[in-house]
C-alpha cells in the first residue's frame, strides 16, 4: 500500500506564469481534495474530486482549476500566478470523503516571485 | 473570517505533564471535529475526532473534550512525550458546500521538553 505522493517538492515561478502540481492518491483511494497553506495559517481547502468530477469547492478564484483522473491521480492547475499564491499545496486522498481515514501528502511548496 | 481559531501559537511542556491544546470555533454548522499532527515537511496526519453528539473521546495518551454550548474543544495529551513535539491543527466539518471539506485552525507549536 502506497501513501499520497506529490510532485514537484518545490517549485519557483514568477507572477503571470501558470503552474500544474500533481498528486497521487494511495491505493484504493477515490477522493481527492486540495488545499492551500500559508505562512503561519492553517491548511484551506479549495476543492475536491470524487470519481473525476468536482464535488465542492472553496473560496478560491476560477484560476484555480483541477483534474481527476481515471486511476484517481490529480492536478491543480493555477493560472495568472499572484504572489500571494506562495503557499504549502496540499493533497489528501480517501475513500469516498471519509475525513478519518483522509491522508495528505507531503506537499508542494510553490513560491512566485 | 476565522471559523476556527487556534489562539496560542505555541506551548512549551515538561516530559510526563499534560498537555492541553484548545481551539475555538464560530460556525454552528459544525458537526465533526478533528486533530491533526505535523511535523515538518510532511502532511498532517489524523490524530483523533469527535462528534458533535458526544462530548468527549479518547484514545490511549490522547483525549478531546468538546464544548458545543461554548463551541470549544481541547485535546489533552498525557503523558507528554519528546516524540509529540509537533504543530497541532484542529479541524471541523459540516456538510455544507458541497464535498467533505475540512476546516482548519492556525495551528498551535508544541515542544514536550526533557
Amino acid at each position: 500500500e502506497t501513501g499520497v505522493t506529490q510532485s514537484p517538492t518545490h517549485l519557483i515561478k514568477t507572477r503571470g506564469q501558470q503552474v500544474t502540481l500533481r498528486c497521487s492518491s494511495q491505493s484504493g483511494h477515490n477522493t481527492v481534495s486540495w488545499y492551500q497553506q500559508a505562512l503561519g495559517q492553517g491548511p484551506q481547502f479549495i476543492f475536491q474530486y470524487y470519481r473525476e468530477e468536482e464535488n465542492g469547492r472553496g473560496n478560491f478564484p476560477p484560476r484555480f482549476s483541477g483534474l481527476q483522473f481515471p486511476n484517481y491521480s490529480s492536478e491543480l492547475n493555477v493560472n495568472a500566478l499572484e504572489l500571494d499564491d506562495s503557499a504549502l499545496y496540499l493533497c489528501a486522498s480517501s475513500f469516498s470523503g471519509a475525513l478519518e481515514t483522509q491522508y495528505f501528502g507531503p506537499g508542494t511548496r510553490l513560491l512566485v516571485l | 473570517d476565522q471559523q476556527v481559531k487556534q489562539n496560542s501559537p505555541s506551548l512549551s511542556v515538561q516530559e510526563g505533564r499534560i498537555s492541553i491544546l484548545n481551539c475555538d470555533y464560530t460556525n454552528s454548522m459544525f458537526d465533526y471535529f478533528l486533530w491533526y499532527k505535523k511535523y515538518p515537511a510532511e502532511g498532517p496526519t489524523f490524530l483523533i475526532s469527535i462528534s458533535s453528539i458526544k462530548d468527549k473521546n479518547e484514545d490511549g495518551r490522547f483525549t478531546v473534550f468538546l464544548n458545543k454550548s461554548a463551541k470549544h474543544l481541547s485535546l489533552h495529551i498525557v503523558p507528554s512525550q519528546p516524540g509529540d513535539s509537533a504543530v497541532y491543527f484542529c479541524a471541523a466539518s459540516g456538510l455544507t458546500g458541497g464535498g467533505n471539506k475540512l476546516t482548519f485552525g492556525t495551528g498551535t507549536q508544541l515542544k514536550v521538553e526533557l
